[in-house]
């Protein structure tokens, strides 16, 4: 069936550090994929996706690339700031005709002034 | 716009008892599913509804069950609570677009359930 492996951190950085959280999947054909993120107390929100191979997705300075060579959709962002703090996940829809998501572990990450 | 609503946002129950959350998509969206996440099994699918029928339906008991009304609002229910029904409880909502790959869903802050 349909799965997601990301790394599961926690991820501890310095300010205006690089990031990279991985993402690897599983699926018949070439899925949607979605980048979400939630901050403390709050629910999952989009950060961003790319809906066919080569695709990337851009928001908020986070960029993903879709791989499919390497079933990949590595998230990036070049320079992190405190507010980046959160926990993000990696998902993509479930084959069977609804909206059913599934999602990796999630990565938790904290960025330290 | 407003956004998905969840209620209550805190709840604390004992064993043996049962529970009610509801979620009140965004306006115009069709499509509500509900999520558990745990710090263990992280976020599980619990079941998805459209138009009132359900849709989809995850790996969990009977316990768990949800319905959707006319107006697309979504309760779900847990009977006979256990312990290990402590988790946050997340609606999420989404306007079908026909192409499942590309909707994006839209989620609530949670209904954080413990059961004592």
């Amino acid at each position: 069936g349909d799965s997601v492996t990301q790394m599961e951190g926690p991820v501890t950085l310095s300010e205006e550090a690089f990031l990279t959280i991985n993402c690897t999947y599983t699926a018949t054909g070439y899925p949607s994929l979605f980048w979400y993120v939630q901050y403390p107390g709050e629910g999952l929100q989009l950060l961003l996706k790319a809906t066919k191979a080569d695709d990337k997705g851009s928001n908020k300075g986070f960029e993903a690339t879709y791989r499919k060579e390497t079933t990949s959709f590595h998230l990036e962002k070049g320079s992190v700031q405190v507010s980046d703090s959160a926990v993000y996940f990696c998902a993509l829809p479930s084959q069977g005709g609804s909206e059913k998501l599934v999602f990796g572990k999630g990565t938790k990450l904290t960025v330290n002034p | 716009k407003a956004g998905v609503t969840q209620t209550p946002r805190y709840l604390i129950k004992t064993r043996g008892q049962q529970v009610t959350l509801s979620c009140s998509p965004i306006s115009g969206h069709r499509s509500v599913s509900w999520y558990q996440q745990t710090p263990g099994q992280g976020l599980q699918f619990l079941f998805e509804y459209f138009s009132e029928t359900q849709r989809n339906k995850g790996n969990f008991p009977g316990r768990f069950s949800g319905r959707q009304f006319s107006n697309s609002r979504s309760e779900m229910n847990v009977s006979t609570l256990e312990l290990g029904d402590s988790a946050l409880y997340l609606c999420a909502s989404s306007l079908p677009t026909g192409d499942f790959a590309k909707n994006i869903q839209y989620f609530g802050a949670g209904t954080r359930l413990s059961v004592l």
